[in-house]
């Protein structure tokens, strides 16, 4: 297993565009985090997944965003009419049900919005 | 609520030097504890975790105890060298009915030769 593989590593993109990341977490992991994390500040999470249902989302994931985790594999995460301030470091992580053991993160897609 | 705090940066210190980053929390319910490590240009490293009162976790010379009666865990470590230069981030996960990590914003270490 290579682990937690982000793609694709760097995204820039007009404002107003659509973009979409994909994330593929360790195969016998069934949790799946995405987290946001801007320049000097720690990962901000904004959505987790348990197989393939979303358990969770954060308030600062507007209705521009939207996560998918089809059949509990990868993960997909869609941003539409990017605006600038959606330029960051989206960090997708795994982990077993025991979340003591802590995640797994992948490398992250940076975006720039411009 | 859930919230991490930590010392603010950039502490910058000599090869060999001891090292400590203070860490505290405040959590509904009981936390479990972790530090981060983030190198140049990659995601985040699981350093070491603790997962209940007065547990020690280490790793790789790293060590940090689970003080619940302070709400601290601060990481040490006796030597440093230049290759623990990077980013460190204090974490905690409480199961609020998702097991969400929350992050504090981050130390970022130099060590020069």
């Amino acid at each position: 297993d290579t682990g937690v593989s982000q793609d694709p590593r760097h995204k820039i993109t007009k404002r107003g565009q659509n973009v979409t990341f994909r994330c593929d977490p360790i195969s016998e992991h069934n949790r799946l985090y995405w987290y946001r994390q801007t320049l000097g500040q720690g990962p901000e999470f904004l959505t987790y997944f348990q197989n393939e249902a979303q358990l969770e989302k954060s308030r600062l994931l507007s209705d521009r965003f939207s996560a998918e985790r089809p059949k509990g594999s990868f993960s997909t995460l869609e941003i539409q009419r990017t605006e600038q301030g959606d330029s960051a470091m989206y960090l997708c992580a795994s982990s077993r049900d025991r979340e003591v053991n802590g995640y797994t993160f992948g490398s992250g897609t940076r975006l720039t919005v411009v | 609520g859930n919230s991490v705090t930590q010392m603010e940066g950039p502490v910058t210190l000599s090869e060999e030097a001891f090292l400590t980053i203070n860490c505290t929390y405040t959590a509904t319910g009981y936390p479990s504890l972790f530090w981060y490590v983030q190198y140049p240009g990659e995601g985040l490293q699981l350093l070491l975790k603790a997962t209940k009162a007065d547990d020690k976790g280490s790793n790789k010379g790293f060590e940090a105890t689970y003080r619940k009666e302070t709400t601290s865990f601060h990481l040490e470590k006796g030597s440093v060298q230049v290759s623990d230069s990077a980013v460190y981030f204090c974490a905690l996960t409480v199961n609020t009915g998702g097991f969400k990590t929350i992050f504090g914003a981050g130390t970022r270490l130099f060590v020069k030769a």
